[in-house]
């Protein structure tokens, strides 16, 4: 149980242009996914809480206009990458939050590369 | 702002030997996680410890809290390449997580 998904799992794309990235909870119901960005070897920095229903959560220094966050139900939360710039390329993990005791369920990541 | 220290950041040793990683922090956690993540996958989830002084075992694996819910360990024993990854310990407290900055492990044949 607790699988998250994520798709696509590597995407290029060309600078300026938009990219959307999907995260599915397969078998069971998240009110809160989060967004997180990981550099080569470092751990995982939070980008944003995505709660269903309502407005998503930026932590500081993360623009809300670049990164569009939608998390219309229980079990989908999407993150946009607007206006793409090269310095955007990196790995884009989501999880899903489960259970009485809070642990997250990570999905497999995305690969963002911005030519 | 709630910290979580891990340590060491990078440790590289001979199949076969014992380590220990650490998670520290100055604040109390109502549960704690471990997870490995390998090269270009999301991270897997390991163990939750909740009770302060709890010890659970994986395996090769044993996972220790600390008596005020601040603090963990992770021992492995007899590491194996396979055990090669990044170890992110999380403290979670209402809701919310705060990750340790990683610990790199390789292990070599």
């Amino acid at each position: 149980g607790a699988v998250v998904s994520q798709h696509p799992s590597r995407v290029i794309c060309k600078s300026g242009t938009s990219v959307k990235i999907e995260c599915r909870s397969l078998d069971f119901q998240a009110t809160t996914m989060f967004w997180y960005r990981q550099f080569p070897k470092q751990s995982l920095m939070l980008m944003a809480t995505s709660n269903e229903g309502s407005k998503a959560t930026y932590e500081q220094g993360v623009e809300k206009d670049k990164f569009l966050i939608n998390h219309a139900s229980l079990t989908l939360s999407t993150l946009t990458v607007t206006s793409a710039h090269p310095e955007d390329s990196s790995f884009y993990i989501c999880s899903a939050m489960s259970g009485a005791l809070y642990e997250q369920y990570f999905g497999p990541g995305t690969r963002l590369t911005v030519t | 702002t709630q910290l979580l220290e891990q340590s060491p950041q990078f440790l590289s040793i001979q199949e076969g030997e014992n380590l220990t990683v650490y998670c520290n922090s100055s604040s109390v956690f109502s549960s704690l996680q471990w997870y490995r993540q390998e090269p270009g996958e999301g991270p897997v989830l390991l163990v939750t410890v909740v009770t302060g002084g709890e010890v659970k075992k994986l395996k090769r694996l044993t996972f220790q809290f600390g008596d005020a819910r601040k603090d963990s360990s992770l021992h492995i024993t007899a590491a194996q390449p396979g055990d090669t990854g990044l170890y992110l310990c999380a403290g979670t407290d209402a809701g919310k997580s705060t990750f340790g900055d990683g610990t790199t492990l390789t292990v070599k044949p």
